[in-house]
């Protein structure tokens, strides 16, 4: 199994609510990512995890959460978010920790913040 | 501050040709490069790497070449196939967990 799985692929929410994104991959990775794409942009990143700890924030805003439960699942909670913050959320894993290798990246998650 | 340049943002080559994508890079402490491909509504795919003790890397239709003392890597396909048509992504790491990305080179190939 070479996937990392995201879930949901569309997300529509208003400013007041809370939602959450989540990405699962069961390749034995132990480094997680999350990052941001905009239209005709390079991702970007915002979030690493290695052995489930957080190891990288990107001085992202408070308004995203990141949670690893385990080594297999990745989430970032949502709330209170801007119009702006409307993009697509790629997460991905690697093998390697300590230098950013081949990352396995998911589908992506399209966010739309009304 | 772009770090990573993928100064042209579209290529158009003719099928069986050969498809030349250039990146440029500012960091001298970058340590390995990779190519990711992108379609569209997918996330991209990792197609090649190279670590800067080399200065080629070949796998199959792909090659990347890199020259350090001009901070440019390049991709080559040969011979371009339909297929490959796609956004290619060329990404820089110091050796951190902090993968820098081009903004992306759309490469469309017609048949």
């Amino acid at each position: 199994d070479t996937e990392v799985t995201q879930t949901p692929k569309h997300l529509v929410m208003g400013m007041t609510n809370k939602k959450s994104l989540k990405c699962e991959q069961h390749m034995g990775h132990r480094a997680m990512y999350w990052y941001k794409q905009k239209a005709k942009k390079p991702p970007e990143l915002m979030f690493v995890y290695s052995y489930e700890k957080l190891s990288i924030n990107e001085s992202v805003p408070s308004r995203f959460s990141p949670e690893c439960p385990n080594s297999s699942l990745l989430n970032l909670h949502l709330h209170a978010l801007q119009p702006e913050d409307s993009a697509l959320y790629l997460c991905a894993s690697s093998q390697v920790y300590g230098g950013a290798g081949e990352l396995f990246f998911g589908e992506g998650s399209r966010l739309t913040v009304l | 501050d772009q770090q990573v340049k993928q100064n042209s943002p579209s290529l158009s080559v003719q099928e069986g040709r050969i498809s030349i994508l250039n990146c440029d890079y500012t960091n001298s402490m970058f340590d390995y490069f990779l190519w990711y491909k992108k379609y569209p509504a997918e996330g991209p795919t990792f197609l090649i790497s190279i670590s800067s003790i080399k200065d080629k890397n070949e796998d199959g239709r792909f090659t990347v070449f890199l020259n350090k003392s001009a901070k440019h890597l390049s991709l080559h396909i040969v011979p371009s196939q339909p297929g490959d048509s796609a956004v290619y992504f060329c990404a820089a790491s110091d050796g951190s967990e902090k993968l820098v990305f081009g903004k992306g080179t759309k490469l469309t190939v017609n048949p």
